[in-house]
């Protein structure tokens, strides 16, 4: 059974770093593509981008200069960075997989609520 | 940018109505259209893929039609379990980018 679990601080401070960690069991994430998914409270749902096993990423234009994904095989792990945070990041975050570059999200984290405040 | 739009934002149903959402697409994306379910205070969960292909483990009363800019997700016989939140999403840009719509709310009439 897969399952993706996302670790990382709750609070982030306005012009820090939001750094965030999925765990993967029950699949190898040297196959498939790792997403970063995000949803403001009581808000729609926001893709950040991916990461393949192999390294190559994609992000959103919209946080593109301001996000890094990187995978970490060793650990079964994959991690967000975001940069120069703001309250507009505040949002519950999630890890999810998908099989493609083109397919669809087809397991998820249960989501970490990361705020940014002072 | 391809923008997704959902009709309507919200619906009332009662239970064993038959419920229609729509999704569409500010230009062609095939059938790179995908749809999830999502409860609050839980993660999404993939309901049809490619548009029309029922996720592994989705009851049949779900299912989805339309290709190119318009879509949508039928629910035949609405169930106690299906009020949630629902949303669209498209994986057809080059270079890729998932973008959701907006989401629709099915509440309890």
């Amino acid at each position: 059974q897969v399952q993706l679990q996302e670790s990382g601080p709750g609070l982030v401070k306005p012009s820090e770093t939001l750094s965030l960690t999925c765990t993967v069991s029950g699949a190898s994430i040297s196959t498939y593509y790792w997403s970063w998914i995000r949803q403001p409270p009581g808000k729609g749902l926001e893709w950040i981008g991916y990461v393949h096993y192999s390294g190559s990423t994609n992000y959103n234009p919209s946080l593109k200069g301001r996000v890094t994904i990187s995978v970490d095989t060793s650990k079964n792990q994959f991690s967000l960075k975001l940069s120069s945070v703001a309250a507009a990041d505040t949002a519950v975050y999630y890890c999810a997989r998908g099989v493609g570059p083109r397919t669809p999200i087809d397991y998820w984290g249960q989501g970490t609520l990361v705020t940014v405040s002072s | 940018d391809i923008q997704m739009t959902q009709s309507p934002s919200s619906l009332s149903a009662s239970v064993g109505d038959r419920v229609t959402i729509t999704c569409r697409a500010s230009q062609s994306i095939s059938s790179y259209l995908n749809w999830y379910q999502q409860k609050p205070g839980k993660a999404p969960k993939l309901l049809i893929y490619a548009a029309s292909s029922l996720q592994s483990g989705v009851p049949s009363r779900f299912s989805g039609s339309g290709s190119g800019t318009d879509f949508t997700l039928t629910i035949s016989s609405l169930q106690p379990e299906d009020f949630a939140t629902y949303y669209c999403q498209q994986s057809y840009s080059t270079p890729v980018f998932f973008t959701f719509g907006p989401g629709t709310k099915v509440d309890i009439k």
